[in-house]
């Protein structure tokens, strides 16, 4: 089955620039989706189509996709930006998520 | 203004079958494009994708759990009906359910889960 990897955690300090990655074979001949999840909440969609930021998510938050790997980037990092993150995609038929990047800023 | 919501037991024992529902507003299950899916997480794992249900019918499911889940809509009533068979403590999770505004199939709105809760 496909599968979609994520490093487990990621930190940065405040101001900076956060990448999280997501890997999986030839992710880049499809569409990659990025969710933020905080502590029990339910995810919150923040890039999707590779590169898309819904109206209410803040430009900071931006994304790409080539390759084997997409790249979610979070320029000027905030402290409410300290999150679980999730990749998506579809192989063929089925959707699948990564693993999920915990974010930590520090 | 879109919602889900998510509805169904917050126990059920190992063999029974699970039915959960999800009652949505704010858009159509008719309208071309959009799709309504299913996701679950595990206290303290990651996000398992689960099922997804287009305005045509047609349908996806997880390949892993494709054996165990049916998902139908109920287009008059604002509902996608979720049920999996022979349920198993590994199945404990917050089950979510979503909409798909189009066919590249992610989730711009969630519903705020159930906790399903596997046990004798």
């Amino acid at each position: 089955s496909y599968e979609l990897t994520q490093p487990p955690s990621v930190s940065v300090s405040p101001g900076q620039t956060a990448s999280i990655t997501c890997s999986g074979d030839k992710l880049g001949e499809s569409f990659a989706f990025w969710y933020q999840q905080k502590p029990g909440q339910s995810p919150v969609l923040v890039i999707y189509q590779d590169t898309k930021r819904p109206s209410e998510i803040p430009e900071r938050f931006s994304g790409s996709n080539s390759g084997n790997t997409a790249t979610l980037t979070i320029s000027g990092t905030q402290a409410m930006d300290e999150a679980d993150y999730y990749c998506q995609a579809w192989d063929t038929r089925t959707g699948v998520f990564g693993g999920g990047t915990k974010l930590t800023v520090l | 203004q879109i919602t889900l919501k998510e509805s169904g037991p917050t126990l059920v024992k190992p063999t029974q079958t699970l039915t959960l529902t999800c009652t949505f507003s704010g858009f159509s299950l008719d309208t071309r494009g959009v799709g309504v899916g299913w996701i679950r997480q595990p206290p303290g794992e990651a996000l398992e994708w689960l099922a997804l249900i287009w305005w045509d019918h047609d349908y996806r499911f997880s390949p892993s759990l494709k054996s165990r889940l049916t998902i139908t809509k109920d287009t008059s009533k604002n509902q996608v009906v979720l049920t999996m068979t022979n349920m198993d403590p590994v199945d404990t999770a917050t089950y979510y359910c979503a909409h798909s505004p189009d066919t590249s199939g992610y989730y711009d709105f969630w519903g705020q889960g159930t906790l399903v809760t596997v046990s004798s």
